[in-house]
């Protein structure tokens, strides 16, 4: 069984701090790592991605995120914030083999709140 | 490159009745995955198709059933709707069943 625990619900922070959203998983197999931000009535928009190599993956819109084999760790993180990253946030993981039948689990998601 | 994109944007429906919802995925793509998303959660994987076959399934009954054309666009139908089928109903799609997985703006469905 595969599980992904977000660990904060919400997290506010005042525009041009730095913020990390913090995300472990839990696999008996190896896994791709994902993070999704979802705006507003919107879907969602792949931030990054942790497929191999490099352990420190770099995204869009200034995100970044480690890779934590040891503690089963992906946390997203960004020096400086911005309003218009105000965002539901999402932590996800698709099994290494299996060619996604299994689909993307998705932790319940980080409500970034990004305050003048 | 055009994205996936997924109709209609909203619906509402009444218990018992049927619901179809579409999904044609980014240009080149050959796999579609669906998702249900409750308020307040994150999304939660129902079925892949691959080729015009279900590839994999989650924990959804028989009621939510699938099929995928030669164009890869794919469709969702719930039958027997229940109030708690009320969701956010997103579309991802890949090419040959490789991550990422890319997704529509959903279909927000509404049960009275």
């Amino acid at each position: 069984a595969q599980s992904v625990t977000q660990l904060d619900s919400q997290v506010p922070v005042f525009e041009e701090a730095p913020v990390e959203l913090r995300c472990n998983y839990s696999s008996s197999v190896s896994v791709y790592l994902f993070w999704y931000v979802q705006y507003p009535n919107q879907g969602l928009q792949l931030l990054l991605k942790y497929l191999s190599g490099s352990t420190l993956v770099k995204g869009i819109n200034g995100f970044e995120a480690e890779f934590n084999k040891s503690q089963t760790s992906f946390h997203l993180r960004k020096p400086s914030v911005h309003i218009s990253d105000t965002a539901e946030y999402f932590c996800a993981l698709g099994p290494y083999s299996g060619g996604g039948a299994d689909g993307l689990t998705f932790g319940k998601g980080t409500h970034l709140i990004i305050q003048p | 490159e055009t994205g996936v994109t997924q109709s209609p944007t909203h619906l509402i429906k009444t218990r018992g009745q049927q619901v179809t919802l579409r999904c044609s995925s980014q240009s080149g793509h050959n796999t579609v995955s669906w998702y249900q998303q409750a308020l307040g959660q994150g999304p939660q994987f129902i079925f892949q198709y691959y080729r015009e076959e279900e590839n994999g399934r989650g924990n959804f009954p028989p009621r939510f059933s699938g099929l995928q054309f030669p164009n890869y666009s794919s469709e969702l139908n719930v039958n027997a709707l229940e109030l708690d089928d009320s969701a956010l109903y997103l579309c991802a799609s890949s090419l040959d069943r490789d991550w990422p997985q890319h997704f529509g703006d959903g279909t927000r469905l509404s049960i009275l």
